[in-house]
C-alpha cells in the first residue's frame, strides 16, 4: 500500500512564503499531485511532478525527490484567498486502477 | 471541453433509508471514474473505481455499492444508510491526462 504524510496545520502571514512538505512511501511510483481544497468545495488541481526537480506555475511551485520520497509545495506572495487545505496525492503504476491516493491534507491559515 | 456533474449538492437522510448519488461526465469517452469519501477534516478515501461499463472495483468493504450503467455515468448507492456513512462524497474522472478532475461533491448527513 501507500503511506503519505503531511503536516496537519500551518499558519503564515499575508505576503510571505510558505512551504508545505509531503513524504510518501509507495512502490511503483508514477507521479505526485498537489490539490487545493477550500472548505466545503471539491479539490482543484495545482501541480504534477513525475521527474525530480522543481515545477513552477505562477506563485505556486512544487518540488519532487523520488529517491527521498519527498515533495513540497511552495506558495509565494501569500494572499488571504490561499487559506485552504492542500492535498498531496500519489499515483502508482497500476494499469487498472490509475487512482490517486491522497494524504490527509494540510490546512493553511493565512493571517493579515 | 470536459465537464463533470454530480448531484445533489447536499442531502440529509435518515438512518436505514436508501441512497443514490449520480455522477456524469461530458466531453470525453471511456473515462476512468472514481468515488471518494472525505470525513470532516480528513483526506480523501477511495471507495470505488471503474475502468469501463459494468466494471467496478471496491477499495474498502463498506455499506455502499457502485454501478456504471453507461460509459459516462457513475452511481453510488446504499440500501440502508448508517450514521457512519455521513461525509463529503466526491466523484472524479481521469483520462489521458494523469490528473483527476472532481465534481462539486455531495454533503451527506445521515440522521
Amino acid at each position: 500500500g501507500q503511506n503519505i504524510d503531511q503536516p496537519t496545520e500551518m499558519t503564515a502571514t499575508e505576503g510571505a512564503i510558505v512551504q508545505i512538505n509531503c513524504t510518501y512511501q509507495t512502490s511503483g511510483f508514477n507521479g505526485l499531485f498537489w490539490y487545493q481544497q477550500h472548505a466545503g468545495e471539491a479539490p482543484t488541481f495545482l501541480s504534477y511532478n513525475v521527474l525530480d526537480g522543481l515545477e513552477e506555475k505562477g506563485r505556486f511551485s512544487s518540488f519532487l525527490s523520488r529517491s527521498k520520497g519527498y515533495s513540497y509545495l511552495l506558495l509565494k506572495e501569500l494572499q488571504m484567498k490561499d487559506s485552504a487545505s492542500y492535498l498531496c496525492a500519489v499515483r502508482v503504476m497500476d494499469t487498472g486502477r490509475r487512482a490517486l491516493t491522497f494524504g490527509s491534507g494540510t490546512r493553511l491559515q493565512v493571517q493579515p | 471541453s470536459q465537464t463533470i456533474h454530480q448531484w445533489p449538492a447536499t442531502l440529509v437522510q435518515p438512518v436505514g433509508s436508501p441512497l443514490s448519488l449520480e455522477c456524469t461526465v461530458e466531453g470525453t469517452s471511456n473515462p476512468n471514474l472514481y468515488w471518494y469519501r472525505q470525513a470532516a477534516g480528513r483526506g480523501l478515501q477511495l471507495l470505488f473505481y471503474s475502468v469501463g461499463i459494468g466494471q467496478i472495483s471496491s477499495e474498502v468493504p463498506q455499506n455502499l455499492s457502485a454501478s456504471r450503467p453507461q460509459d459516462r455515468q457513475f452511481i453510488l448507492s446504499s440500501k440502508k444508510l448508517l450514521l457512519s456513512d455521513s461525509g463529503f462524497y466526491l466523484c472524479a474522472w481521469s483520462g489521458g491526462e494523469r490528473r483527476a478532475f472532481f465534481g462539486q461533491g455531495t454533503r451527506l448527513t445521515v440522521v
